[in-house]
């Protein structure tokens, strides 16, 4: 079955790097991904990584992919008041029509910043 | 702003009413999604379209709840005799067909079932 499970917080000082981390059981995921939420609004698409892939790098942002743990990490560099919000982790599966369907996310991580 | 708008924002109701939401996705956008979130939880995956074919509906979905995307373009989401456990977010997302890994999302509805 589907389960995606994090951590649910996590405090960094700005300027440090922040690791949030994300296990998933399903195998057959296809695609997984970081989103951001901040307070009363919708979902922001960071980055996401196709699961033949073991490190996807954009900006200040590194995934890593563990396939055989089912670990997911998202690094922020140089972490600002900004980044401050709600990470998600999803995982996708191919559907039996060959492309992406659904999202299943995980709880969140609510990342604090501190001056 | 091109990207996914839901009207209204926020919609508080009695228990017993009913509600449509209405989502319009990214342009050119073929694939549409509802999701729910309830406080302190991820977005519950509820169904999705391609163009106006609903394709897929989670078991979350009972039959209160129906889904439509009559043209293929802008979605509606009724809820029929809310309850107040039907109190969450109302997530919608699009994805372009040449990129369907990609799903943007819109700011939600937020619906209070009182």
């Amino acid at each position: 079955g589907e389960d995606v499970e994090q951590s649910l917080f996590l405090s960094v000082r700005e300027g440090d790097s922040s690791v949030i981390n994300c296990t998933y059981t399903d195998s057959s995921s296809t695609y997984l991904y970081w989103y951001k939420q901040e307070p009363g609004a919708g979902l922001q698409l960071l980055t996401y990584i196709f699961s033949n892939m073991d490190m996807k790098q954009d900006q200040r942002l590194t995934v890593l992919l563990n396939k055989k743990d089912k670990h997911l990490s998202l690094r922020i560099a140089d972490t600002q008041t900004g980044d401050s919000a709600i990470y998600f982790c999803a995982e996708s599966i191919e559907s039996s029509t060959g492309t992406a369907s659904k999202l299943t996310f995980g709880t969140g991580t609510r990342l604090q910043v501190t001056l | 702003d091109t990207g996914v708008s839901q009207n209204p924002r926020h919609k508080i109701t009695k228990r017993g009413q009913n509600v449509t939401f209405r989502c319009d996705p990214i342009s050119e956008h073929n694939r549409l999604y509802w999701y729910r979130q309830t406080l302190g939880q991820g977005p519950e995956f509820l169904t999705y379209f391609q163009n106006e074919a609903q394709l897929e509906k989670s078991r979350l979905l009972s039959d209160r709840f129906s889904a439509e995307r009559p043209k293929g373009s802008f979605s509606t989401l009724e809820i029929q005799r809310t309850e107040q456990g039907d109190s969450a977010m109302y997530l919608c997302a699009s994805s372009f067909r040449d990129n369907p890994y990609e799903q943007y999302f819109g700011p939600g509805t937020r619906l209070t079932v009182t």
